[in-house]
């Protein structure tokens, strides 16, 4: 139990392009998503928290209107990265929260590594 | 803002040694998780302790949380190289349902060499 998923796994893209990255809960409702940032041999960076039907908080010096979060279902949540930029090249983790779960326990997906050229 | 330093940062060692990895903070977390993670994976929940001086085993693993509820170690016995990996723990504030947060270490990253 306690399953997530992400598509894509990796991804290339073109500097100025928009890509987005969903995040999908298999056998469990999340009304909470988190959405990390990681780059190699360091530890998770929290961006912003996305809760199911409202907006999403994002932590300080995160911009907004560059990662767009839409948590519409209590089973996805998605990352837009609009206007990609090589800076923005990394590895992308969601991670849940069951509903009826206890302790912060989060489930973390397999990543999406973003690739900006 | 709550910070949990975790050490060593990098930790390289034989098959078949022992090492033991710190989680340090000042301040009280409801619980504690340690996480794994490989290589272009994510983190998979090794355990979650919530009591003070509470022990938990997973095999080669063993799990303390203080009896204060600010620090953890993770104490591997006889290293794998299947234990290679980054190790994360993270520290959840007071269970209230709305945020969930977790305060992540620095992580442990560990190589075992066969």
């Amino acid at each position: 139990g306690a399953v997530v998923s992400q598509h894509p796994s990796w991804v290339i893209c073109k500097s100025g392009t928009s890509v987005k990255i969903e995040c999908r809960s298999l056998d469990f409702q999340a009304t909470t998503m988190f959405w990390y940032r990681q780059f190699p041999k360091q530890s998770l960076m929290l961006m912003a928290t996305s809760n199911e039907g409202s907006k999403a908080t994002y932590e300080q010096g995160v911009e907004k209107d560059k990662f767009l979060i839409n948590h519409a279902s209590l089973t996805l949540s998605t990352l837009t990265v609009t206007s990609a930029h090589p800076e923005d090249s990394s590895f992308y983790i969601c991670s849940a929260v069951t509903s009826g779960g206890a302790y912060n326990e989060q489930f973390f997906g397999p990543g999406t590594r973003l690739t900006v050229l | 803002t709550q910070l949990l330093e975790q050490s060593p940062q990098f930790l390289s060692i034989q098959e078949g040694e022992n090492l033991t990895v710190y989680c340090n903070s000042s301040s009280v977390f409801s619980s504690l998780q340690w996480y794994r993670q490989e290589p272009g994976e994510g983190p998979v929940l090794l355990v979650t302790v919530v009591t003070g001086g509470e022990v938990k085993k997973l095999k080669r693993l063993t799990f303390q949380f203080g009896d204060a509820r600010k620090d953890s170690s993770l104490h591997i016995t006889a290293a794998q190289p299947g234990d290679t990996g980054l190790y994360l723990c993270a520290g959840g504030g007071p269970y209230s349902g709305s945020a969930r947060q977790l305060t992540f270490g620095s992580g442990t990253q560990l190589t075992v060499l066969p």
